[in-house]
C-alpha cells in the first residue's frame, strides 16, 4: 500500500532554531506533495503544496520544501523557527494513478517552540 | 463563502448507538473524504468518493458507513461496530475528475465524537 513517513513525531525547538520535518513517500509514479499545519484548536490549513516545476517550494509564513525525488522526500524547511509556529504538521501526498486521486497523510509531527 | 461545513462541532452519544457526522461542501468539488484524527496517529483516511453515488474504502473503514447521495454532501455513520469511536473526525474534498487535474484537499472544522 501507498505510505507517507513522517520520523519525527516531536520536536522541541528554541526560537531563532533552524526547523527541518522529514517526509518520505513510497509511490514511485506521479504525485503531488502537501505539507498541511493545524495550530491549536484550529482547522487543517495548507501551508505548501508541489506539483510541478521547480522543486523547491516557498510556502506561507517563512516555511519551504524540497521536493527531490530519488529520495522519494518532501522534507519542511524554516530557516528561524518562532512561537507561533507551535503546532502539528502533516505531510500529504496525491498519488495520481489508475485508481484516481487519493489524498495520503503521514502521521504528523508535533512541533513546540520554546519562548 | 465557499467552504466546507461540518456539523455538529461537538457530538456525544452513548455507547452502543449509531450517529451520523454532516459534510456539506459549496466547492462544487467532485470528491470527499472522511478522516478520523487521533493523538500520536495523525489522519487516517476512513472513505472516499470520487463522484456522486460512488464511494471506496479507505485504510480503516471498518465500523463506519457513508452515502453520497448529492455533490455537495457525503455524510458519515458512526455504527456500534466501530470498536473505538472517540475521535476527531475530518471531512475534505477536492476537484478530482480528472487524474491529470493537480488537487488541493480543504477541510472543514472538524467534529469532535465522544462515546459514553
Amino acid at each position: 500500500a501507498q505510505s507517507v513517513s513522517q520520523h519525527n513525531h516531536h520536536v522541541i525547538l528554541s526560537e531563532a532554531a533552524s526547523l527541518e520535518l522529514g517526509c518520505n513517500y513510497s509511490y514511485g509514479g506521479t504525485v503531488n506533495l502537501f505539507w498541511y499545519v493545524q495550530y491549536p484548536g484550529q482547522h487543517l490549513q495548507l501551508l505548501l503544496k508541489y506539483f510541478s516545476g521547480d522543486p523547491l517550494v516557498k510556502g506561507i509564513k517563512g516555511f519551504e520544501a524540497e521536493f527531490i525525488k530519488s529520495k522519494f522526500s518532501f522534507n519542511l524547511r524554516k530557516p528561524s523557527v518562532q512561537w507561533s509556529d507551535t503546532a502539528e504538521y502533516f505531510c500529504a501526498v496525491n498519488y495520481v494513478g489508475n485508481a484516481g486521486n487519493m489524498l495520503t497523510f503521514g502521521g504528523g509531527t508535533r512541533l513546540m517552540v520554546k519562548p | 463563502d465557499g467552504g466546507i461545513t461540518q456539523s455538529p462541532k461537538y457530538l456525544f452519544r452513548k455507547e452502543g448507538q449509531n450517529v451520523t457526522l454532516s459534510c456539506e461542501q459549496n466547492l462544487n468539488h467532485d470528491a470527499m473524504y472522511w478522516y478520523r484524527q487521533d493523538p500520536g496517529q495523525g489522519l487516517r483516511l476512513i472513505y472516499y468518493s470520487q463522484i456522486v453515488n460512488d464511494f471506496q474504502k479507505g485504510d480503516i473503514a471498518e465500523g463506519y458507513s457513508v452515502s453520497r447521495e448529492k455533490k455537495e454532501s457525503f455524510p458519515l455513520t458512526v455504527t456500534s461496530a466501530q470498536k473505538n469511536p472517540t475521535a476527531f473526525y475530518l471531512c475534505a474534498s477536492s476537484i478530482s475528475h480528472s487524474i491529470f487535474m493537480n488537487t488541493e484537499a480543504f477541510f472543514g472544522q472538524g467534529t469532535r465524537l465522544t462515546v459514553v
